[in-house]
């Protein structure tokens, strides 16, 4: 089945403990990346990635670090979480920069920062 | 700078009635846009997608018109149900040429049995 995978579902943290999360695709989508959603601001991106090794900083970039080693995974990563991190963030995937077809979600990841 | 506007009152309407939701747009000229549908703690699913030279696009109930002229684009359930309660979530890709989508905040729809 087609996918966009996440790990994990759900994550509580303190302050300061650097965490990453996972994100896979199998479906050799080229353009992957990143969103936070917060009640009343929708969703925002993070960081995307045109391919393999190439990234860039989307809106809200601060405090947080990505990588595209290899065409299916794009971990995002918070080398020190601060509570303002605390929100839902998806992943997601597309064929082709540049191109019309639509973005495949991930089903999500709850972060907490305490 | 450019904005997407979406209503954000939810939208309640009664079974079997026909669901309107809008999306307004200000400083793009996209070659197309985007409609997801979200419930809650989900990601976006993606709906519907309609070009600049396309008036109208159907599938099955839904149906979206797109007007470049007022910069709007409305997306319609027809004979909605219970099971539409979600938020849609209209899309545009940014100007520059590389696909940067950004998405309105999303309008929330409450379909009443």
């Amino acid at each position: 089945e087609a996918q966009v995978t996440q790990n994990p579902r759900y994550l509580i943290t303190v302050t300061g403990k650097k965490l990453t999360v996972t994100c896979s695709q199998n479906m050799n989508h080229e353009y992957m990346s990143w969103y936070r959603q917060d009640p009343g601001l929708g969703l925002r991106q993070i960081y995307y990635s045109m391919n393999v090794e190439v990234t860039d900083k989307g809106d809200v970039p601060e405090g947080y670090k990505v990588s595209r080693k290899e065409k299916r995974n794009f971990p995002l990563i918070l080398e020190s979480p601060s509570p303002n991190q605390t929100s839902l963030y998806f992943c997601a995937s597309t064929h082709q920069a540049g191109g019309n077809s639509p973005l495949h979600f991930g089903n999500g990841t709850r972060l907490t920062v305490t | 700078s450019q904005k997407i506007e979406q209503n954000s009152e939810a939208l309640n309407i009664q079974e079997g009635k026909t669901a309107t939701l809008t999306c307004n747009y200000t400083n793009y000229s996209p070659a197309y846009l985007q409609w997801y549908r979200q419930d809650p703690g989900r990601g976006p699913v993606f709906l519907l997608l309609i070009r600049e030279n396309e008036k109208e696009k159907r599938k099955e109930r839904l149906k979206v018109t797109f007007d470049t002229t007022l910069k709007q684009s409305l997306f319609h359930i027809t004979a909605s149900q219970p099971a539409d309660s979600a938020t849609y979530l209209c899309a545009l890709p940014r100007s520059g040429g590389s696909y940067i989508p950004t998405f309105g905040r999303g309008t929330s729809l409450i379909v009443h049995p």
